[in-house]
């Protein structure tokens, strides 16, 4: 699987936005950029995912670069409850025969009051 | 829809004993990975089952077995319990269709420490 490079925390203020960067120099053309993230003491929580358009749901956004080099997860307004650790994940379009997911450490995010 | 769920939540085993973990998948989902999780790592996939076989293994040794019934629900089964398997061991289910795969829904976790 393709590695991805993130910093290790980043620290925001409640209700700003966040920018968590992820870099994918390797990126295949049918590799999926997925985010998931892990609260405390809790299992990893899909986040979104995307191949080359950027993307939005209820939860983030994904930008994705035009090469596909980097992405960024924004969070448009940060809640305490978004304090977790994001991992940023590239999985092959198809997943073939074997949906395993290649966790890094990921970025710890912590939202002051 | 009900979601993942594992059983134990917490569980302190002794070193050389045997331990099963079991997993409830999300309903619909026909795939189960599991996952080990160390304190302050990544989570480290360990195998996954489709449709009650073996599909595609991680770097653990042969001690680590796992089971899939018919439901989809899981157990992963750990023999001769060494100190370093002491971590969170995570249950993710998804849906395989046509070869393409959802987004893995986890589980919160067993908390195994061998002693």
């Amino acid at each position: 699987d393709a590695k991805t490079t993130q910093p290790n925390s980043m620290e925001s203020n409640e209700e700003e936005p966040v920018h968590l960067p992820c870099n994918h120099s390797t990126i295949s053309g049918t590799d999926y950029i997925h985010w998931y993230r892990q609260l405390p003491s809790q299992g990893p929580e899909y986040v979104i995912h995307g191949l080359t358009s950027n993307v939005n749901n209820r939860m983030a956004s994904l930008a994705i670069a035009e090469d596909r080099k980097s992405s960024t997860l924004i969070l448009h307004r940060a809640t305490l409850r978004d304090a977790a650790v994001y991992y940023c994940i590239l999985r092959d379009r198809s997943g073939g025969s074997n949906y395993k997911l290649t966790f890094g450490k990921g970025t710890l995010l912590t939202v002051n009051p | 829809e009900t979601g993942v769920t594992q059983s134990p939540t917490h569980l302190i085993k002794t070193r050389g004993q045997q331990v099963t973990l079991r997993c409830s998948s999300q309903s619909g989902h026909n795939t189960v990975s599991w996952y080990q999780q160390a304190l302050g790592q990544g989570p480290q996939f360990i195998f996954q089952y489709y449709r009650e076989e073996e599909n595609g293994r991680g770097n653990f040794p042969p001690r680590f077995s796992g089971l899939q019934f018919p439901n989809y629900s899981s157990e992963l089964n750990v023999n001769a319990l060494e100190l370093d398997d002491s971590a969170l061991y995570l249950c993710a289910s998804s849906s395989r269709d046509r070869g393409l795969n959802t987004e893995a829904f986890f589980g919160q976790g067993t908390r195994l420490t061998v002693v």
